[in-house]
């Protein structure tokens, strides 16, 4: 079974640009989480999907990022403009059910100049 | 607000060595309680997890974590660790919010283990 896909693994810009991630989550699994993990710290929830709808987007900086999963499968996440805090990986992670286990992507990581 | 603890940031042991780390979380409702981990250039995996029954449960490669309730603990035990315990572990809680369930991690703990 094929796990979950991110890409780009690696993205360096400077402060202001703009980047996109993408995530192709495991085939049947409905739900599929957006997570920032900054060093040193655990993976923070950024935007969860239940099929294409959002059920949790209270941590996403509104201001500067977006994320979507048009057709219930894939996803992206964009941030426009980065700013410095921004550096980190950003982890896609999709489940089957609800109940907290989720497959973890390769993570892809930025960093921002 | 809802959180997880994890008391240690950073542990080193050699081969052998018992292992055990902490975890507490502050919420009042029903949870499933995880271990993930991360090995070195790997991406985050399940460990263990817990969702009613048992309060000991067992996961992978020896492991075993204990729920205490009454301490909103969910500590990870291993009693012979070996180097390729190497790696980051992260304890994780989901606390149900607004009709669905939602993962909070703690900061994790760096585990290094020496032969």
């Amino acid at each position: 079974e094929a796990g979950v896909a991110q890409s780009p693994r690696y993205k360096i810009i400077e402060k202001r640009q703009s980047v996109a991630f993408w995530c192709n989550p495991i085939s049947g699994h409905a739900t599929l989480y957006w997570y920032q993990q900054i060093l040193g710290q655990g993976p923070k929830l950024l935007i969860q999907f239940q099929n294409n709808g959002v059920v949790d987007d209270s941590q996403l900086p509104k201001d500067r990022f977006s994320a979507e999963r048009l057709k219930g499968v894939d996803s992206t996440l964009k941030i426009q403009p980065a700013k410095l805090e921004d550096s980190a990986v950003y982890l896609c992670a999709s489940s089957l059910v609800n109940t907290g286990e989720l497959f973890f992507g390769e993570g892809s990581r930025l960093t921002v100049l | 607000a809802q959180s997880v603890s994890q008391h240690n940031h950073h542990v080193i042991l050699s081969e052998a060595a018992s292992l055990e780390l902490g975890c507490n979380y502050s919420y009042g409702g029903t949870v499933n309680l995880f271990w993930y981990v991360q090995y070195p250039g790997q991406h985050l995996q399940l460990l263990l997890k817990y969702f009613s029954g048992d309060p000991l449960v067992k996961g992978i490669k020896g492991f075993e974590a204990e729920f205490i309730k009454s301490k909103f603990s969910f500590n990870l035990r291993k009693p012979s660790v070996q180097w390729s315990d190497t790696a980051e572990y992260f304890c994780a809680v989901t606390m149900f919010s607004g009709g669905y369930n939602k993962l909070i991690f703690g900061a994790g703990t760096r585990l290094a283990v020496h032969p």
